[in-house]
């Protein structure tokens, strides 16, 4: 059974840091492309990143409202990825999910409210 | 950026009446290959979004053949036979044709 859960969301100030982790499991991950998605009220649902596999040197793409802020990063020993969010403004409050390549599989998602 | 616009229900659905959600994109969705690029999702209320089709008219896995997707290059409907409760929700499309990959901003699908 393929299962995803995202974990590291909280209330973080505006201009600080936060890093979330999507742990993985049912799945060939080594070979897998993963996205970041959120949520919100305002914008409804945005992609914001994706990685590749190894085998591409782990390529990554970004939206540009988070381009230069976001990094998306995975380690395949641990079947997880990651979004370590800098800078971070009101506008990033959403949740956050972490849906496999194809967006086949989802996990449950995980609030991040950036307020003061 | 492709922008993809969805079109409005009349909500609510009588239970086993068919109900089709429009989604229209601002390029086209056919690449090289001749696949078109178009993911329809289901989100429950509280829930995850859940993948129904993608290739614009192939069924995710699990998905029930009451849902059918199907259109060109830039306009596309998603058909839902013979609906039920558990029909309910927002359906989302999304075009995974070029970067940034984007959504339309949700049909909501009310069954009476």
């Amino acid at each position: 059974e393929v299962q995803l859960m995202e974990t590291g969301g909280g209330l973080v100030q505006p201009g600080k840091s936060l890093k979330l982790t999507c742990a993985t499991s049912g799945f060939t991950f080594s070979t897998a492309w993963m996205n970041w998605v959120r949520q919100s009220p305002e914008k409804g649902l945005e992609w914001i990143a994706r990685i590749k596999p190894k085998s591409t040197n782990y390529a990554t793409e970004y939206a540009e409202s988070v381009k230069g802020r976001f990094t998306i990063s995975r380690d395949d020993s641990k079947s997880s990825i990651y979004l370590q969010m800098n800078s971070l403004k009101e506008e990033d409050t959403a949740t956050y999910y972490c849906p496999t390549g194809s967006f086949d599989y989802w996990g449950q998602g995980v609030m991040v409210t950036v307020s003061s | 950026d492709i922008v993809m616009t969805q079109g409005v229900l009349p909500n609510p659905v009588p239970s086993g009446e068919s109900a089709s959600i429009t989604c229209r994109s601002s390029k086209s969705l056919v690449y090289k290959d001749g696949k078109t690029y178009l993911n329809w999702f289901l989100q429950r209320p509280g829930q995850s979004p859940q993948l129904l089709t993608y290739w614009m008219s192939t069924r995710a896995s699990g998905v029930s053949d009451r849902f059918s997707g199907s259109g060109s290059g830039t306009y596309f409907t998603l058909k839902i036979s013979r609906v039920r409760a558990e029909d309910a929700g927002v359906y989302y499309c999304q075009q995974v044709r070029e970067y940034p990959l984007t959504f339309g901003s949700g049909t909501k699908l009310e069954i009476k």
